[in-house]
């Protein structure tokens, strides 16, 4: 089934710990995106990249890292995690940047 | 930085019409995104204007006025499974969407 998947579901993760949250999509988009979504926040930017090999960074980048080696996956890490970091992360994708972004379907991440 | 503004809640009959509005101001505009998000699930797409005038599909409608920084969305014969969040989203002048907060519909039976 076509689509975009995220994992793992939800995380539970000591703070100044490591992480790394996968995404991989098997549509052939060439953009990816990430966002956090906090409750009265909405969805905010995190980092994106128009097509592999490339990256950019969005609304909320620090302490966030990604990599773009191929066209299909696009992980994104945690070097040391922090509280603030707790929060719902979705993985878009887009044909290009003028088309509609597909979600998956979240990982749920605290930091303790 | 990007400015998007819609209700925060709305509550409707089920069978009505609701109407959600978004303002926004943004750097550049490339285009106004409506998403819909159940509680615990990804957003889904559901519209998109780049003119102004509206775009009908099926029960949902979606308004833009770029004069005015205005969209709205309309559901038309609400059914319980509509209650869900719904987004706007507006992509600016370096083609990246910025998100509202959401509006939160409960459709009542």
């Amino acid at each position: 089934i076509a689509g975009i998947t995220q994992a793992p579901t939800s995380q539970i993760l000591a703070a100044g710990r490591r992480m790394t949250l996968r995404c991989t999509q098997d549509m052939r988009h060439n953009a990816m995106y990430w966002y956090r979504q906090d409750l009265g926040l909405g969805l905010r930017l995190i980092h994106y990249s128009n097509t592999a090999g490339t990256t950019g960074k969005g609304e909320v980048p620090d302490g966030y890292s990604v990599s773009r080696a191929n066209t299909d996956d696009f992980p994104l890490t945690l070097a040391s995690a922090v509280p603030s970091q707790t929060s719902v992360y979705f993985c878009a994708s887009s044909e290009g940047t003028l088309n509609e972004q597909f979600f998956g379907p979240g990982t749920r991440l605290t930091v303790l | 930085g990007q400015n998007i503004d819609q209700p925060t809640e709305m509550t409707a009959t089920e069978g009505a019409i609701v109407q959600i509005n978004c303002t926004y101001q943004t750097s550049g505009f490339n285009g106004l995104f409506w998403y819909q998000q159940h509680a615990g699930e990804a957003p889904t797409f559901l519209s998109y204007n780049v003119l102004d005038g509206l775009e009908e599909k099926g029960r949902f409608s979606s308004f833009l006025s770029r004069s005015k920084g205005y969209s709205y969305l309309l559901l038309k014969e609400l059914q319980m499974k509509d209650s869900a969040s719904y987004l706007c989203a507006v992509r600016d002048g370096d083609y990246k969407l910025s998100f509202g907060a959401g509006t939160t519909v409960t459709v009542r039976a």
